[in-house]
């Protein structure tokens, strides 16, 4: 069966660190893998997406995400975070075919320190 | 519309009460899902529309739930006997066409309803 594993609930960050959120999958095909954020009373933004080609994929916002067939996983990353980032934040991983169901994992809810 | 619009954005409810969730998507978007994201977890599939048809009911957790989208646009999410395990944030989301394009399956998303039921 499909499934999404974020392995980190909560990530405290200091503003202009490094950010990496871990993302791993399991799924039987060549995924279709999302970055969703979701900041409080909002509903889900698209980050970014991966479905073929390079396997490092830019996105909005600065973000980053880099899918490792071997690990099955699919890491978002942003070389400096700015306190606006503080937000929940869903991997995802998307069924081909004519229906494209979403499944997300848990989340894992990041905050910024000044 | 510019967005995908829930309404409403708080629902209050008594156990037992009959509720009613509205989703109007994105104008022209062929696809629509509904999802239910409980407090501290990941968006969970509930139902899947393609125009009016209704294609995957697989997630509906019980025959209390219900919905619909019978001209192929406006959608409603019905909960019948509301109980305390379906307090919880619906989100619906809606693509344009049956399949992206692109190959990959890009959803937007509503604000979500969120319902509590006391």
């Amino acid at each position: 069966a499909q499934s999404v594993t974020q392995p980190d609930i909560h990530i405290t960050v200091s503003e202009g660190a490094s950010l990496e959120l871990r993302c791993n999958y399991s799924y039987g095909a060549t995924p279709y893998l999302f970055w969703y954020v979701q900041s409080p009373g909002q509903g889900l933004q698209l980050l970014l997406k991966y479905f073929s080609g390079d396997t490092l994929v830019q996105g909005i916002k600065g973000f980053e995400a880099e899918f490792k067939r071997s690990q099955s996983s699919f890491n978002l990353r942003k070389p400096s975070v700015h306190w606006s980032d503080a937000a929940e934040y869903f991997c995802a991983v998307g069924r081909g075919g004519s229906q494209g169901n979403l499944i997300f994992g848990k989340g894992t809810k990041l905050s910024v320190k000044p | 519309g510019a967005g995908v619009s829930q309404s409403p954005r708080y629902k209050v409810a008594k156990r037992g009460q009959d509720v009613a969730l509205r989703c109007d998507p994105i104008s022209g978007h062929v696809s629509l899902f509904w999802y239910q994201q409980a407090l501290g977890q990941g968006p969970e599939f509930l139902t899947y529309f393609q125009n009016e048809a209704q294609l995957d009911k697989s997630g509906l957790p019980s025959d209390r739930f219900f919905a619909e989208r019978p001209e192929g646009s406006v959608s409603t999410l019905k909960i019948q006997r509301t109980q305390q395990e379906d307090s919880a944030v619906y989100l619906c989301a809606s693509r344009r066409y049956r399949v992206d394009i692109s190959g990959a399956n890009v959803l937007t998303f509503g604000a979500g309803s969120r319902l509590t039921v006391l």
